[in-house]
Order: structure tokens, then C-alpha cells, then sequence
């Protein structure tokens, strides 16, 4: 069973970049589909992007579209997403989501979460 | 783009008690719809994937229905580890949706 492990709690100031990683053991890395998505406090979770470390190619929501990078490692089965210019409304907690099926669409192995607070 | 909705935004309810929750959908998707239960300070679960398949794991209590823009998460009799809230998605377009939420509490 897949599993995956995400990196700790993030505090940035405004208009900083932060990065938070996703490491899969126990699975097929290259052929699952890992997707990005915050959950704000209150609220459903957002997708923001995903990729398949397969076709390395990633795909990104357009409201974050130019805002954030999402690659993925195969030699160490690490995913990982960088958001650039935080603002306060981007303090959430952020998941990597694993699709086994290969898609970017159901997510059905989850990280634990990475909390991260933007405040001056 | 696609939008999603859920009724009740909260529901309070008891141990045996039969819930049902209602998504809609701002345009028909097909079956395109997923269910998820998440509890506090923990991941979203999959619960129940394209409209009505069971993902493994999950106590047969737990169904789902519906097709185009309207659909139903039910579980037939609510045991104490049910507390939690429910979040519909759909995934029919490229960059999913989830709904706002259903919140199941305590009677």
C-alpha cells in the first residue's frame, strides 16, 4: 500500500516562496497521478495542479497558474510544490493526493498535510 | 467551470439514525462524482467513487446515487466513528471541485 509522507509546517512572510515535499514509499511512483490541494480553514479542498511522474508533465488550475511549480522526483519518489508570492489567503493546509487509477482526478491515498501560515 | 453544492450544510443526528446528503452540480457531469469523509486535523478519506462504487474498505453502510447534476451520499444506519464531514467532488472536468461541505455532529 502506498504511502505518502509530506514535509513540516511552513511559516512565510508575504510575498515569499514556500515549497513542501511528498515522498511515496510502497508503490509504483512513476505511474500514479499526485496532485497538489489546500484546504482552508472552513472550507472544501482546492486542487491546484498534479503530474504524472510517468509523462512528467504537470497540469495546473488556472487560478494558481503561473504561482506555483509542481515536479516530481522518479529517483526518489518525492513530489513537490512550490507556491511563489504568498499572501495571507494562501495560509491552509496543503495535501499531496495520490490517483493509483493514473489520473489527476480521485484522490484515494492522501499525505498527512502540511500546514503552512503566511503572516508579517 | 463547474460548481458544486451540498445540503445540509450541517446535520445533527444519532447513533442508528439513517443520513442522507445531497450534491448538486452547476452542469450535468454523468457519474463523475466522488464522495469523501474527513475528521478534524486528519486527510480527506475516499469513500465512494464515480456516483456509487464502494472504495475498498469502506462498511457497506455507506451508498451513493444519482447521475447528471444530482446526487446522494446515504448511510443507512450511523455508527459512532461517522462523525465527521462529508465533501462531494466531482471529476468530470480537468481541475476538480469539491462542495463546501455537509457537517454530521451529534444529536
Amino acid at each position: 500500500q502506498v504511502q505518502l509522507v509530506q514535509s513540516g509546517a511552513e511559516v512565510r512572510n508575504p510575498g515569499s516562496s514556500v515549497k513542501v515535499s511528498c515522498k511515496a514509499s510502497g508503490g509504483s511512483f512513476s505511474t500514479y497521478g499526485i496532485s497538489w490541494l489546500r484546504q482552508a480553514p472552513g472550507q472544501g479542498p482546492q486542487w491546484m495542479g498534479g503530474i504524472i511522474p510517468f509523462l512528467n508533465r504537470p497540469n495546473y488550475a488556472q487560478n494558481f497558474q503561473g504561482r506555483v511549480t509542481i515536479t516530481a522526483e522518479k529517483s526518489t519518489t518525492t513530489a513537490f510544490m512550490e507556491l511563489r508570492s504568498v499572501r495571507s489567503e494562501d495560509t491552509a493546509v496543503y495535501y499531496c493526493a495520490l490517483s493509483s487509477a493514473g489520473g489527476l482526478d480521485v484522490f484515494d491515498i492522501w499525505g498527512q498535510g502540511t500546514r503552512v501560515s503566511v503572516s508579517s | 467551470d463547474i460548481q458544486m453544492t451540498q445540503s445540509p450544510s450541517s446535520l445533527s443526528a444519532s447513533v442508528g439514525d439513517k443520513v442522507t446528503i445531497t450534491c448538486r452540480a452547476t452542469q450535468p457531469i454523468s457519474n463523475y462524482l466522488n464522495w469523501y469523509q474527513q475528521k478534524p486535523g486528519k486527510a480527506p478519506k475516499l469513500l465512494i467513487y464515480a456516483t456509487s462504487s464502494l472504495q475498498g474498505g469502506v462498511p457497506s453502510r455507506f451508498s451513493g446515487s444519482g447521475s447528471g447534476t444530482d446526487f446522494t451520499l446515504t448511510i443507512s444506519s450511523l455508527q459512532p466513528d461517522d462523525f465527521a464531514t462529508y465533501y462531494c467532488q466531482e471529476s468530470y472536468t480537468p481541475g476538480v471541485t469539491f462542495g463546501p461541505g455537509t457537517k454530521v455532529d451529534v444529536k
